[in-house]
């Protein structure tokens, strides 16, 4: 089953340009964690927000989570060419929550994020 | 340093024949992930080990599907009697510990023809 829903499921912007991309959960998580995919190449981890957690920045990344509303967002300033990709969110919902169960990440189906040059 | 690293990277086999994937997961990952990504797609969990003990399978699709650690490093997924819909990119990821950030190998491409 789907835990994640990223939105928009497209987007595309000028270079220079900020871009925000939103990811709905339903289920209480651990942690929640975005990826970056070129072209149906490798996953590369970009953050990982713990729930406790409410912001974090890496670089030009910022990922933001709001608990009470099961939503996380991330933004990209100062997009770059090389920043068009496919942005997955993933939730690890954790054995404390999961009854010992799965801790592998549920994924969503992915921002395909296009920077014009 | 190294990566997590899969192989092969690509794979092609006949309807009905069997198959084994491996993952060699980061030095001094603890667990290790199995997922299976379609096109298109978000990877889709499978199977994970914490050392070589296999914590849940619940997302293996059926009982062709096998995967062990048995020295807790190397993992094999083992997919029995293959079929079309099989065909997929099958991921693997590993972390130093449940609950840290997951790594992910390069994938190997199964075509079943």
């Amino acid at each position: 089953s789907q835990q994640g829903e990223e939105d928009p499921q497209a987007l595309s912007i000028q270079e220079g340009e900020n871009a925000t991309m939103n990811c709905s959960y339903k289920t209480s998580i651990n942690n929640l964690q975005w990826y970056r995919q070129n072209s149906g190449r490798g996953l590369v981890h970009l953050i990982l927000i713990r729930s406790n957690e409410r912001e974090k920045h890496s670089g030009r990344l910022r990922v933001t989570l709001d608990t009470s509303k099961k939503s996380s967002s991330l933004l990209i300033t100062a997009s770059r060419a090389a920043d068009t990709a496919s942005y997955f969110c993933a939730t690890d919902v954790g054995s404390m929550y999961s009854g010992g169960g799965a801790d592998g990440l549920t994924f969503g189906k992915g921002t395909h994020l296009i920077i014009q040059p | 340093g190294a990566g997590v690293s899969q192989s092969p990277r690509y794979k092609v086999t006949k309807r009905g024949q069997d198959v084994a994937l491996r993952c060699d997961p980061i030095s001094g990952h603890v667990s290790l992930y199995w997922y299976r990504q379609a096109l298109g797609q978000g990877p889709e969990f499978l199977t994970y080990f914490n050392y070589e003990a296999q914590q849940d399978k619940s997302g293996l699709p059926n009982d062709r599907f096998s995967a062990e650690r048995p020295e807790g490093s190397i993992s094999t997924l083992t997919i029995q009697r293959t079929e079309q819909r099989d065909s997929a990119m099958y991921r693997c990821a590993s972390s130093l510990d449940m609950g840290y950030e997951q790594y992910f190998g390069p994938g190997t491409r199964l075509t079943v023809t």
